[in-house]
């Protein structure tokens, strides 16, 4: 079972707006990590946020984290065309291990 | 630095046939991990090495078996391929005191 849901599945925007997108989680957590994931290609981290952590800004990338809900959201400030691809969020759990548990994802695409 | 390498890039087997796909990382990481992602689904957890000569299993482990006899490698086998294996299969590693994963280009597999 996956540990996390993102919201929403799909989000198509123009260049210079801003993007959002949601995680869900069910279980105790060490961090919270995003990766992007271009067509065809391996996943990439973006940013990582700590279970005693709120807020987390990376660029144009800001994260928040809200462990009495289980949740975190991922903002892209002033899109690109290259902002194009889809984005995962992925539970650390409180083992040492890094065994991610990954969203599906939020397929974003960024029209000029 | 190659980064993470995997090796093949594609394969097409028949239902039963076995093979094995090898991950390579050259940043001298602890940590490696095999995880599948399938259309619509973020990416699960396989198998992990936290070490040369270690293994465990993750989310998904059946019908698949791993080895690490060199730091450096991460083989994972199909001995007897069903189409349900039909996956994108990534590699990915990241040092053990630390938290982000770095991925391969992944192994597209189709079973028919």
């Amino acid at each position: 079972s996956q540990q996390g849901e993102e919201d929403p599945q799909a989000l198509s925007i123009q260049e210079g707006e801003n993007a959002t997108m949601n995680c869900s989680y069910k279980t105790s957590i060490n961090n919270l990590q995003w990766y992007r994931q271009n067509s065809g290609r391996g996943l990439v981290h973006l940013i990582l946020i700590r279970s005693n952590e709120r807020e987390k800004h990376s660029g144009r990338l800001r994260v928040t984290l809200d462990t009495s809900k289980k949740s975190s959201s991922l903002l892209i400030t002033a899109s690109r065309a290259a902002d194009t691809a889809s984005y995962f969020c992925a539970t650390d759990g409180t083992d040492s291990w890094g065994k991610l548990q990954f969203g599906a994802g939020t397929q974003v695409v960024v029209t000029p | 630095n190659a980064g993470v390498t995997q090796t093949p890039k594609f394969r097409v087997l028949k239902t039963g046939q076995s093979m094995t796909l090898l991950c390579a990382q050259d940043m001298n990481h602890e940590y490696m991990y095999w995880y599948r992602q399938d259309p619509g689904m973020g990416l699960r957890l396989i198998h992990y090495s936290v070490g040369e000569g270690t293994t465990a299993k993750g989310e998904v482990p059946d019908g698949y078996n791993v080895s690490r006899l060199k730091k450096q490698n991460f083989l994972l086998g199909l001995e007897s391929a069903a189409p349900s294996q039909t996956s994108v299969y990534f590699c990915a590693s990241r040092r053990r005191k630390g938290y982000e994963q770095y991925f391969g280009p992944g192994t597209r597999l189709t079973v028919t």
